[in-house]
């Protein structure tokens, strides 16, 4: 089965502008989790989806949003983009309660 | 929420040696996930934990589940240099979700040829 699949690998924007990231998960996987990973804070859940409808929420502001289609495909956007925003950003799919990380979308807002 | 203690924060030790690292909860956890990074790229799911006292090997690789249900405990034998990497221990909220993970910081392990 092809891994999980995360486009683009590399991203840099200007801050207040918007951002979208996608992912594609394991083949038959209908959980997709993003998650956001910085030196200083580490790996930190965003939120998860689950059949197109968004099941858990981590602690960030409402400028970082989610979504997920029919095919299990999911995107993420977030707006008005500030320089700690800059991270590298990381979707899992999930079965059976286990996580397999795409190879994630290294984001630098400037 | 809760918080996942992991230690050491890093390790340099020598081509052949065996590797000990560990990671604690303020709370009872029901799975545990261990982790590895190469730089650049996504964490790789190393070994996936379910009960207490559960011990589980993959290669050169063992974990345990604590028997508190608050810690585990991973261990590399006769390291070789591509064992270099970030270690992360994961576990489910404490909301009760198995799909919304906290990561512990990371043990960075470093091998000398």
């Amino acid at each position: 089965k092809a891994g999980v699949t995360q486009t683009p690998r590399y991203l840099i924007k200007t801050r207040g502008q918007q951002v979208t990231l996608s992912c594609s998960p394991i083949s038959g996987h209908r959980s997709v989790s993003w998650y956001q990973q910085t030196p200083g804070q580490g790996l930190q859940f965003l939120f998860e989806y689950f059949s197109e409808t968004q099941r858990n929420k981590g602690n960030f502001p409402g400028r970082f949003s989610g979504r997920q289609f029919s095919n299990s495909r999911s995107e993420m956007n977030v707006s008005t983009l500030e320089l700690g925003d800059s991270a590298l950003y990381l979707c899992a799919s999930s079965v059976r309660g286990k996580a397999f990380f795409g190879q994630g979308t290294r984001l630098t807002v400037v | 929420g809760q918080q996942l203690n992991q230690s050491p924060q890093s390790m340099f030790i020598q081509e052949g040696e065996d590797v000990s690292m560990n990671c604690t909860s303020s709370s009872i956890f029901n799975t545990w996930l261990w982790y590895k990074q190469d730089p650049g790229e996504g964490p790789v799911l190393l070994i996936a934990l379910y009960k207490a006292g559960e011990l589980t090997s993959n290669g050169r690789l063992t974990a345990q589940f604590g028997i508190t249900r608050k810690d585990s405990f991973l261990n590399i034998s006769a390291s070789i240099p591509s064992d270099v990497g970030i270690y992360f221990c994961a576990g489910p909220d404490s909301g009760g979700s198995n799909y919304k993970l906290t990561f512990g910081k990371g043990t960075l392990l470093t091998v000398n040829p």
